[in-house]
């Protein structure tokens, strides 16, 4: 069964501090995956997308990265606006449907 | 002016009641999703349509139903609301690299 599962739940940081946040799937044959930022009270925001494993892609203090079984969302030295929730999906080869993770809530302390 | 739009923002009803809850894009694409988001799960697909006249079943479609009024609307129904149907309701669109594009949402409570 294709599944994603995002870890952790809750990630809380201090201004500054690097991290990282997971993104594990287990999906017949990978043919996209993608990162969404979903702030309070509105739509998830489209970040990245990446197809293949060693792939990585960058956006400001964001950077994604791929590997067979998972995704990082590495965040460099964030700032209070970072704070969202970070949403991971995969769409399998064989369905264009993609499939959710139920995200990572990040908060950024000043 | 936003790409996606949805209406209403939110909406309260009762048991029992039908609903409709519409979603416009401007973004020109053909394909449009409807999905419910709730608290510690992932977004849900109800029902998804590649065109005008190609209307598809989601994971979780039943007390569900939806019309594809043109290539710009698509509209979700509940037939008869039930309280488990209270959630976040988000319309959708996708482009040929199957970048999804959301509306704003619609907060449904069902009492």
């Amino acid at each position: 069964e294709d599944q994603v599962t995002q870890s952790p739940e809750a990630l809380r940081l201090q201004e500054g501090e690097s991290s990282s946040l997971n993104c594990s799937y287990t999906v017949s044959g990978l043919r996209g995956l993608f990162w969404y930022r979903q702030d309070p009270g509105k739509g998830p925001e489209f970040l990245f997308t990446l197809y293949s494993a060693g792939e990585e892609k960058e956006k400001e203090r964001l950077k994604a990265t791929l590997t067979k079984k998972e995704s990082f969302l590495h965040i460099t030295a964030p700032k209070p606006e970072d704070s969202a929730t970070y949403l991971c999906a995969v769409q399998a080869v064989s369905n264009y449907q993609l499939i959710w993770g139920a995200g990572t809530k990040l908060i950024i302390k000043p | 002016d936003a790409d996606v739009t949805q209406t209403p923002r939110n909406r309260i009803t009762k048991t029992g009641k039908r609903i409709m809850l519409e979603c416009s894009q401007t973004k020109g694409h053909d394909r449009m999703y409807w999905y419910r988001q709730d608290p510690g799960l992932g977004l849900r697909l109800i029902y998804y349509s590649f065109d005008v006249k190609d209307i598809n079943k989601g994971e979780i479609s039943d007390g569900y139903s939806v019309s594809r009024q043109a290539q710009a609307k698509f509209s979700l129904s509940l037939e008869s609301a039930i309280p488990n149907q209270t959630a976040l309701y988000f319309c959708a669109t996708s482009d040929e690299t199957d970048t999804q594009y959301f509306g704003p949402g619609t907060r449904l409570t069902v009492l």
